[in-house]
This record gives C-alpha cells, sequence and structure tokens, in this order.
C-alpha cells in the first residue's frame, strides 16, 4: 500500500523555523519527483515546491523562494520541508505529494497532510 | 504566473445527470512540440488529499471511474462527469504544469 506520512506540523511564532518530514513506503521512492504543496483553512491549492528524484531540481514557488528548502534521502525513503522566516500566510495545511516516473508536472499521489499555525 | 480560473464556483446535479466544470487559463498551456496540453484534474473530499483525476488534460488516472473525462485545448478545458454518484461530492481543481509555478484553479464544488 503507498503510503505518505507527513509530520512536523505545529503552532510557530513568525519568524521562526520548523521543519516538516515526509515519510513514504509502498512505491519506488527512487521513481518518483516529490512536491510539496499547501492548503491554506477554507482555501484552495498552492504549489509550493518540487525535487527530482535525485535533487538534481528544486523548484519553488516566489512566495516561499529564499525561505523554503526541500530535500530528500532516497535512502531513508523520505522529503522534507525546512521552513524559516515563517509568516502568518504560511499557515496551511502542507501536503507531500508525489509525481509518478520521476515526471515534475503533477501529483500522482498525496499524503493527508500536517497543519503549520503561524500566529503569535 | 498562468492564472486559471474555475467556472462555476459551485454546482448542484441531481443523481446520474451530467456535471461540467470549466477551466480557463491565462494563456495557452498546449506545447506544440509535442501537441499536448498541459493540464491535470484533481477532486477533493471532504477532509481528505487532493486526487489526480485527469493529465495531459485528457488522460484518466488509474483507477478513476470510466464516467470522469477531460477535453479541450490551449487556454479551454472541461471536465465532465457523464452520470454523477453520490460519493463523486467534492471540490474540483484543475491545474496547468506548462510552466513554473505550477498554478490551480480556485476550485468548484459540486453538490447533489
Amino acid at each position: 500500500e503507498v503510503q505518505l506520512v507527513e509530520s512536523g506540523g505545529d503552532l510557530v511564532q513568525p519568524g521562526r523555523s520548523l521543519r516538516l518530514s515526509c515519510a513514504t513506503s509502498g512505491f519506488t521512492f527512487t521513481r518518483y519527483a516529490m512536491h510539496w504543496v499547501r492548503q491554506a483553512p477554507g482555501k484552495g491549492l498552492e504549489w509550493v515546491s518540487s525535487v527530482d528524484w535525485n535533487s538534481g531540481y528544486m523548484g519553488y514557488a516566489d512566495s516561499v523562494k529564499g525561505r523554503f528548502s526541500i530535500s530528500r534521502d532516497n535512502a531513508k525513503n523520505s522529503l522534507y520541508l525546512q521552513m524559516n522566516s515563517l509568516r502568518p500566510e504560511d499557515t496551511a495545511l502542507y501536503y507531500c505529494a508525489g509525481g509518478r516516473n520521476q515526471q515534475l508536472y503533477f501529483f500522482n499521489i498525496w499524503g493527508r497532510g500536517t497543519l503549520v499555525n503561524v500566529s503569535s | 504566473d498562468i492564472a486559471m480560473t474555475q467556472s462555476p464556483d459551485s454546482l448542484a446535479v441531481s443523481l446520474g445527470e451530467r456535471a461540467t466544470i470549466n477551466c480557463k487559463s491565462s494563456q495557452s498551456v498546449l506545447f506544440r512540440s509535442n501537441d499536448k496540453n498541459y493540464l491535470a484534474w484533481y477532486q477533493q473530499k471532504s477532509g481528505q488529499p487532493p486526487k489526480l483525476l485527469i493529465y495531459w488534460a485528457s488522460t484518466r488516472e488509474s483507477g478513476v471511474p470510466g464516467r470522469f473525462s477531460g477535453s479541450g485545448s490551449g487556454t479551454d478545458f472541461s471536465l465532465t462527469i457523464s452520470s454523477l454518484q453520490a460519493e463523486d461530492v467534492a471540490i474540483y481543481y484543475c491545474q496547468q504544469y506548462y510552466s513554473s509555478p505550477w498554478t490551480f484553479g480556485q476550485g468548484t464544488k459540486v453538490e447533489i
């Protein structure tokens, strides 16, 4: 069974940092590009960041560029998102998602998300 | 950035009837060299993560029921549910992947 399990979400003050993790199982991790997509409470979907299978490519939305850093550990079948200088507008449910056949374009598999709340 | 606009914002359809959701991009997402439209559709049920339904504008993801179909090209696309079932109640999103940043439509809520 394909599983993506996010963790690390928390209530954090503006300006602080947080590291999200996504543990995966049930599929060949290196055959997937991996992504973070977020959803603010009651709002739509926003792509945040992507990394290709061997970390040769990393992309970011302008809203997080310079503050967030995506990484993956293929030996641990895990994806990460280091979030620095957090802002209230970063408050959202953060989904880990995978693109089959290493494609970076769309999201075939999803986790259930981890909630980040940035508030003083 | 490419803006994606869906219509309507919500629609109510009777069981067994057809539901059509429209998605318009602010610029063409058709890549001429391979004649592919870089557009996907997702379904998000209440309290659940999104689920990929359609990619390349009209290719159904494995396991997605045949009543879901995608069409369109260039800037105008549609997702059609040919015979609405109770389990299809959800919010539906289109997404372009023609150029980064990948962007989503605002969502269309489908109700019975």
